[in-house]
């Protein structure tokens, strides 16, 4: 079936680390990958998105670039602060489908 | 409406009674999602309503779950005999849905439901 699996959190940073958050994906044909965030309490929101192989997404500093050939859109920013700090969902909606299925979430703890 | 609103945003009930959330999507979608979050956990798919299709169910956790969507809009998640562990976040997400399968899904702050 279709699936989304994302690298276990927390994951703790101090301020300006580089990171990078795993996200690997099942689903047939070529579906849409999608980024979302969720700040300490807010609502989800969308944060970037690609629609096809090679594709990157970026927005507020961050990137994910659709891998095809390894199932992947992991999400990677250069420099990240403490505003960073929310939690992260990998999803995607399948060719022919319409529901967006997400992954578990990934936690993100920055430091100052 | 502006974005996807939901109703109550927190809710406090007794073990044993029924509950109503109420989720409004947003004008002109046509996809309506609930999902629960429970306290340090990820996202549960609940149930999917696409236009007038049959809703995709297949997340309810049990029968005691159920949601109907009235004339394409309003959605209401109802849950019979709530209990302890029934106490999450619900969060209902609308998007354009049919035809578009980029389109992104638009949250509500969610209802924090509490089971005591």
């Amino acid at each position: 079936g279709n699936s989304v699996t994302q690298m276990e959190g927390p994951v703790t940073l101090s301020e300006e680390a580089f990171l990078t958050i795993n996200c690997t994906y099942t689903a047939t044909g070529y579906p849409s990958l999608f980024w979302y965030v969720q700040y300490p309490g807010e609502g989800l929101q969308l944060l970037l998105k690609a629609t096809k192989a090679d594709d990157k997404g970026s927005n507020k500093g961050f990137e994910a670039t659709y891998r095809k050939e390894t199932t992947s859109f992991h999400l990677e920013k250069g420099s990240v602060q403490v505003s960073d700090s929310a939690v992260y969902f990998c999803a995607l909606i399948y060719t022919g489908g319409f529901k967006t299925i997400f992954g578990a979430g990934t936690r993100l703890f920055v430091k100052a | 409406g502006a974005g996807v609103s939901q109703s109550p945003s927190n809710k406090v009930t007794e073990k044993g009674k029924d509950v109503e959330l109420r989720c409004d999507p947003i004008s002109g979608h046509t996809a309506l999602y609930w999902y629960r979050q429970s306290l340090g956990q990820g996202l549960e798919f609940l149930i999917y309503f696409q236009g007038n299709s049959a809703p995709d169910k297949s997340g309810l956790p049990s029968d005691r779950f159920s949601a109907e969507r009235t004339g394409g809009s309003v959605s209401t998640l109802t849950i019979q005999r709530t209990q302890q562990e029934d106490s999450a976040v619900y969060l209902c997400a609308s998007s354009f849905g049919q035809g578009a399968q980029d389109t992104e899904a638009f949250f509500g702050q969610g209802t924090r439901l509490t089971v005591v």
